[in-house]
C-alpha cells in the first residue's frame, strides 16, 4: 500500500532554532513530492520537488529530495513564532489526476 | 495561483441534516478536488469533479453521501448528507496547477461540527 510517513509528529522549539522535518514514502510510480504549511484550515503550497538532490529554497525554508532513499527533508532556519503550523508532506503519482497522498503532518510550535 | 473562495467557513449542524459547501475559483479550471481532514488526521481525497461529467469518487466515499455538482468551470459544491458526528471534519476544495495538476492550491476550508 502506498504511504507517506512524517516525523516527528510534533516538535517544540524556541525562536532562532533550526528545525528539520522528515518525510519518507513508499509508493509506486512516484512523480513528485510537495510540502505544504497548514495554519488553521487551508494548506498553503511551499515546495514541489521532482528531481533528486536539487535543493529548493525560499527564504529561511529549504527542501531536498532523495529519490534513491525515498525521503525528503524540510529545513527551517532561524525559526520565528509565525512558523508555528502543521507541515504536510504529500506525494503525487503518475496518472492520478490530482490525487495527492498526504502524510499525517508535523505540528511545529515555535516559542518566543 | 488561483484564488479559491469557500463557504461557509464553519458550521455546526444537527445529526441527520445536510450541508452544502460552495467553492468558487477566480479563473476557469478543468478539475476541482474535494478533500476531507478528520480531527488529528491528514487530508484524504473524497472526489474529483470535472465540469460536464459525473464526479469520480475515491474508495470509501459514495455519491449518495457526498453528492457533488460542477455546473461550470469556476464553481463546485459538495454536500454532506445525512450527517453524523463522524462527519465532523475540515472540508477543503482545491484546484490543480500545471499538467497533470499535481501542484494543488486549496480553498480556505469549511470546519464542520456535527452534534
Amino acid at each position: 500500500e502506498d504511504k507517506v510517513v512524517q516525523s516527528p509528529l510534533s516538535l517544540v522549539v524556541h525562536e532562532g532554532d533550526t528545525v528539520t522535518l522528515n518525510c519518507s514514502y513508499e509508493v509506486t510510480n512516484f512523480r513528485s513530492l510537495l510540502w505544504y504549511k497548514q495554519e488553521k484550515k487551508a494548506p498553503t503550497f511551499l515546495f514541489m520537488l521532482t528531481s533528486s538532490g536539487i535543493e529548493k529554497k525560499s527564504g529561511r525554508l529549504s527542501s531536498i529530495l532523495d529519490k534513491k532513499e525515498l525521503f525528503s527533508i524540510l529545513n527551517i532556519t532561524a525559526t520565528q513564532t509565525g512558523d508555528s503550523a502543521v507541515y504536510l508532506c504529500a506525494v503525487y503519482f503518475y496518472n492520478q489526476g490530482g490525487k495527492l497522498i498526504f502524510g499525517q503532518g508535523t505540528e511545529l510550535s515555535v516559542k518566543p | 495561483s488561483a484564488v479559491i473562495s469557500q463557504k461557509p467557513s464553519r458550521d455546526i449542524c444537527q445529526r441527520g441534516t445536510s450541508l452544502t459547501i460552495q467553492c468558487q475559483v477566480d479563473s476557469q479550471v478543468t478539475m476541482m478536488f474535494w478533500y476531507r481532514q478528520q480531527p488529528g488526521q491528514s487530508l484524504t481525497l473524497i472526489a474529483t469533479a470535472n465540469q460536464g461529467s459525473e464526479a469520480t469518487y475515491e474508495s470509501g466515499f459514495v455519491i449518495d453521501k457526498f453528492p457533488i455538482s460542477r455546473p461550470n468551470l469556476t464553481f463546485s459544491t459538495l454536500t454532506v448528507s445525512n450527517m453524523s458526528p463522524e462527519d465532523s471534519s475540515i472540508y477543503l476544495c482545491s484546484v490543480g496547477s500545471g499538467a497533470p495538476f499535481e501542484k494543488l492550491f486549496f480553498g480556505s476550508g469549511t470546519q464542520l461540527s456535527v452534534l
